[in-house]
């Protein structure tokens, strides 16, 4: 069964800093990958997502991830963190064939708060 | 509608209560899931609806917990008897099949579910 790991429960970044939350991940081949950002009392929205290919994915405000096989890891990066960046993130994985590929199983996020 | 709607937005029960949560996918997604958010941990995996086949209930953590989906459409989350373990947010979403899109969630804001 796969599995996430976020090792971060929380990070705090000055605004302008670099930011970098990292997820690993267990399974057995290479699986599909989310990051998802939840403002507080809201749903959970996709940043970004890898399914193959360019193991550097681009997403939304200004995220990116790098998908690294040999680590099992799939970590977030954005250059310069704006205040209104402070969430929680969570890492997810999905398997891309068999019975369950619809089943998302997600790590236990890792609360980002900014600091002006 | 626009996005995924969820409601109440907020519960408050006794405990031995019944519970009902509604969720109202957007138009179009046949898929339909419910996942649970309780503090501290990431979003557990409930229940799967996908058209007229059989739903995956092989994350309802006990036969307390039911779900239905009427019409393809709308669906109700039942929690029978609550506890006050089953405090949490209870999150649904929705998404087009097959393939990759499985993964194409959209998330409603959730109901957040309090015992007492």
């Amino acid at each position: 069964a796969q599995s996430v790991t976020q090792p971060d429960i929380h990070i705090t970044v000055s605004e302008g800093a670099s930011l970098e939350l990292r997820c690993n991940y267990s399974y057995g081949a290479t699986p599909y990958l989310f990051w998802y950002v939840q403002s507080p009392g809201q749903g959970l929205q996709l940043l970004l997502k890898y399914f193959s290919g360019d193991t550097l994915v681009q997403g939304i405000k200004g995220f990116e991830a790098e998908f690294k096989r040999s680590q099992s890891s799939f970590n977030l990066r954005k250059p310069s963190v704006h205040w209104s960046d402070a969430a929680e993130y969570f890492c997810a994985v999905g398997a891309p064939s068999g019975g369950s590929n619809y089943k998302l199983t997600f790590g236990k996020g890792t609360l980002l708060t900014v600091n002006p | 509608g626009a996005g995924v709607s969820q409601s109440p937005s907020n519960k408050v029960t006794e405990k031995g209560k019944d519970v009902e949560l509604r969720c109202d996918p957007i138009s179009g997604h046949t898929a339909l899931y419910w996942y649970r958010q309780s503090l501290g941990q990431g979003l557990e995996f409930l229940i799967y609806f996908q058209g007229n086949s059989a739903p995956d209930k092989s994350g309802l953590p006990s036969d307390r917990f039911s779900a239905e989906r009427t019409g393809g459409s709308v669906s109700t989350l039942t929690i029978q008897r609550t506890q006050q373990e089953d405090s949490a947010v209870y999150l649904c979403a929705s998404s087009f099949t097959p393939g990759r899109t499985n993964y194409g969630y959209t998330f409603g804001s959730g109901t957040r579910l309090t015992v007492v």
